[in-house]
């Protein structure tokens, strides 16, 4: 168990519609980041936020928006969904947002998101 | 930037045997580079990681890696497969500076078989 939590572990959805994704980090990590893995793409960067504030910024589309509150937990949004939004969307948490080389992720269970 | 390419995506040994997956990677500066391990739904786990210092690096479960700068390689290793390896295995690159980003690789599938 590495002690980040995500929820809902599957969601199925029609195109056009907005959903949310939840990540709880690791008890005391600071840093959450978010991963979309897909057949065709991988793993694919989204986005970082450290102690409230976004820190760094992947391939995330202009629909898609993340925020992490005071208690540190994070949401995804994703709007206006298209099919190939459909992946497996992780999200990873480490006690800094330095370096990776002294605070490894760890990475919750994902969410499998369905467009249909 | 950095990048890292696997080669092979899909990787089949008898249990007992080597283990080899490969990882290539790309970096303008000095890398951190990491193998990470993905079980069937389950998240990505740390399996080892090279940051600076000694170019073997032993991690979890009997893996181990050689950073060899000249070959911009960080191949993985295990001298005799499980059945519970079974896995994806993915190789990843970060940089060292405070707005590195982690880069995985496309990841290898290992089957391991009677």
């Amino acid at each position: 168990d590495s002690g980040v939590t995500q929820t809902p572990k599957h969601l199925i959805t029609a195109t056009g519609q907005r959903v949310t994704l939840r990540c709880s980090p690791r008890s005391g990590d600071l840093s959450v980041y978010w991963y979309q893995q897909s057949l065709d793409q991988g793993l694919q960067f989204l986005i970082q936020y450290y102690n409230g504030e976004e820190r760094a910024k992947g391939n995330i589309l202009e629909r898609f928006s993340a925020q992490q509150f005071p208690d540190l937990h994070s949401e995804l949004n994703l709007s206006s969904l298209e099919l190939g939004d459909s992946a497996l969307y992780f999200c990873a948490s480490s006690p800094t947002g330095q370096t990776f080389g002294n605070s490894p992720l760890h990475f919750g269970n994902g969410t499998r998101l369905t467009v249909t | 930037a950095q990048s890292v390419t696997q080669l092979g995506s899909h990787v089949s040994v008898s249990e007992g045997a080597l283990v080899l997956l490969r990882c290539n990677y790309s970096s303008s500066v000095p890398p951190y580079l990491f193998w990470y391990v993905q079980y069937p739904n389950q998240g990505l786990q740390l399996l080892l990681k090279y940051t600076t210092g000694a170019t073997l690096v032993k991690g979890i479960n009997g893996f181990e890696a050689e950073f060899k700068k000249s070959e911009t390689s960080f191949h993985l290793t295990k001298p005799s497969a499980h059945m519970s390896d079974a896995a994806e295995y993915f190789c990843a690159v970060s940089g060292t500076g405070t707005a590195s980003k982690l880069t995985f690789g496309t990841g290898t599938r290992l089957q391991v078989t009677l």
